[in-house]
């Protein structure tokens, strides 16, 4: 089983809502991440969470807060989101920091 | 950095052949070769190592040459599944025994009847 799930598939929001996004995999990886992609660009790297710890924090926004409960479980919380983040958000899990990423479907996020 | 990918368009005929290239200026652990189709996740193709190994995948094989920092995505015999947008991942150390991987532009390829 190589399936990433996230949850919601899209998502619209306003600029002063809070948000969730979710992501579950139960291929035993202990790495997880965070990519955000806009349209015809490459996955731009968010958060990464190695062991459940993070380990690389991309200068993302504060309005971006990322959560790892256990090693199945990634959430991205949203606060106070501008338009220019509407985007799709990639989740991915990976053996360890070096191997495959396997992409969950995202979710698509429109900021109005 | 980001790695270079070229051509950044490519359109084919089904049944015949394309390469993918892409480059880096620094020194590389691996090269990821992912596929993105439109409105769909990227899915992972292959991974090669530092070796220079060439790895192969039912028609879609790739190569790295890790003296020059680059590696080549090979498709053969195309069909039109292989449509789609191709991205190589270069993974560089990033310090502290952490590597991190970064996507190049992406190579969107056409197949055509």
């Amino acid at each position: 089983d190589t399936e990433v799930t996230q949850t919601p598939k899209h998502l619209v929001m306003g600029m002063t809502n809070k948000k969730s996004l979710k992501c579950e995999q139960h291929m035993g990886h202990r790495a997880m991440y965070w990519y955000k992609q806009k349209a015809k660009k490459p996955p731009e790297l968010m958060f990464v969470y190695s062991y459940e710890k993070l380990s690389i924090n991309e200068s993302v926004p504060s309005r971006f807060s990322p959560e790892c409960p256990n090693s199945s479980l990634l959430n991205l919380h949203l606060h106070a989101l501008q338009p220019e983040d509407s985007a799709l958000y990639l989740c991915a899990s990976s053996q360890d920091r070096i191997a495959a990423r396997y992409f969950g479907a995202g979710t698509r996020l429109s900021v109005l | 950095q980001q790695p270079v990918q070229s051509p950044q368009a490519v359109i084919l005929r089904e049944g015949e052949d394309a390469v993918i290239n892409c480059s880096s200026s620094k020194a590389l652990y691996s090269v990821h070769w992912y596929r993105q189709k439109h409105g769909e996740a990227p899915v992972f193709l292959m991974i090669l190592l530092k070796g220079g190994e060439q790895k192969g995948h039912e028609k879609i094989s790739a190569s790295f040459n890790e003296k020059k920092q680059q590696s080549s995505l090979y498709l053969t015999a195309s069909q039109l599944s292989y449509s789609g947008t191709y991205f190589c991942g270069t993974d560089e150390y990033s310090g502290a025994g952490s590597y991190q991987l970064t996507f190049g532009k992406g190579t969107k390829l056409s197949v055509i009847p």
